[in-house]
């Protein structure tokens, strides 16, 4: 019974390259969200997503940050032009479509380091 | 704006006392609050949680209770182990329906003492 999968689970990238960081939601669960911490702060909710759909990108950084969750595959959220401030840890977490349950299961992170 | 905040950074107990960690919180739409523990590189684990229609809910050694008029919630740990070292998250969601981002606090690292 697998939990939240994300990969990698350290990426290192230089300034101005792109980062995929993959999320592979619990078995049974179809909404998945990202978050971000930072050094030394809590996580900051950066989107919602359901298959195909994004339900809540209000978190997000308006230019250069993306998130998918395709029908088929993993949810990738994408960092295009990558600067020192992007670097921190990030998150997944997945839920069940069930009505009533509002906890979420975290996957162990990508630890994104920009050089 | 910090709708979560969890004061105290840090906690220190002995070994089979309690801990206490406390957490308030501003916005009066959220209805619903969990509690993560975080060890160090790894993914927040969900501990407990409580709606806004409950004033205590217990687990075993842990037990949260939530003063709505306060907008204070705490998380007892009773008794304290090692192995309960670690970071706590205070989160909040606000909706009835399954899908609600949460709103996390910045942590409280509790340490218990052998």
């Amino acid at each position: 019974n697998a939990g939240v999968m994300q990969n990698p689970r350290h990426l290192v990238r230089r300034r101005g390259q792109e980062a995929r960081l993959r999320c592979s939601p619990m078995k049974g669960h179809s909404h998945v969200y990202w978050y971000r911490q930072l050094p030394e702060e809590g996580l900051k909710f950066m989107v919602y997503l359901q298959k195909e759909n994004i339900i809540d990108e209000s978190g997000m950084p308006k230019e250069r940050f993306s998130a998918e969750f395709p029908k088929e595959g993993p949810s990738i959220l994408r960092i295009q032009q990558v600067v020192r401030g992007d670097s921190a840890a990030y998150f997944c977490a997945s839920s069940p479509r069930i009505a009533g349950a509002r906890e979420q299961y975290f996957g162990p992170g990508t630890r994104l380091t920009v050089t | 704006d910090q709708q979560v905040k969890q004061n105290s950074p840090s906690l220190s107990v002995q070994e089979g006392r309690i801990s206490i960690l406390n957490c308030d919180y501003t916005n009066s739409m959220f209805d619903y609050f969990l509690w993560y523990k975080k060890y160090p590189a790894e993914g927040p684990t969900f501990l407990i949680s409580i709606s806004s229609i409950k004033d205590k809910n217990e687990d075993g050694r842990f037990t949260v209770f939530l003063n709505k008029s306060a907008k204070h919630l705490s998380l007892h740990i009773v008794p304290s182990q090692p192995g309960d070292s670690a970071v706590y998250f205070c989160a909040a969601s606000a909706g009835e329906t399954s899908g609600s981002r949460l709103t996390f606090g910045e942590g409280t690292q509790l340490t218990v003492n052998p």
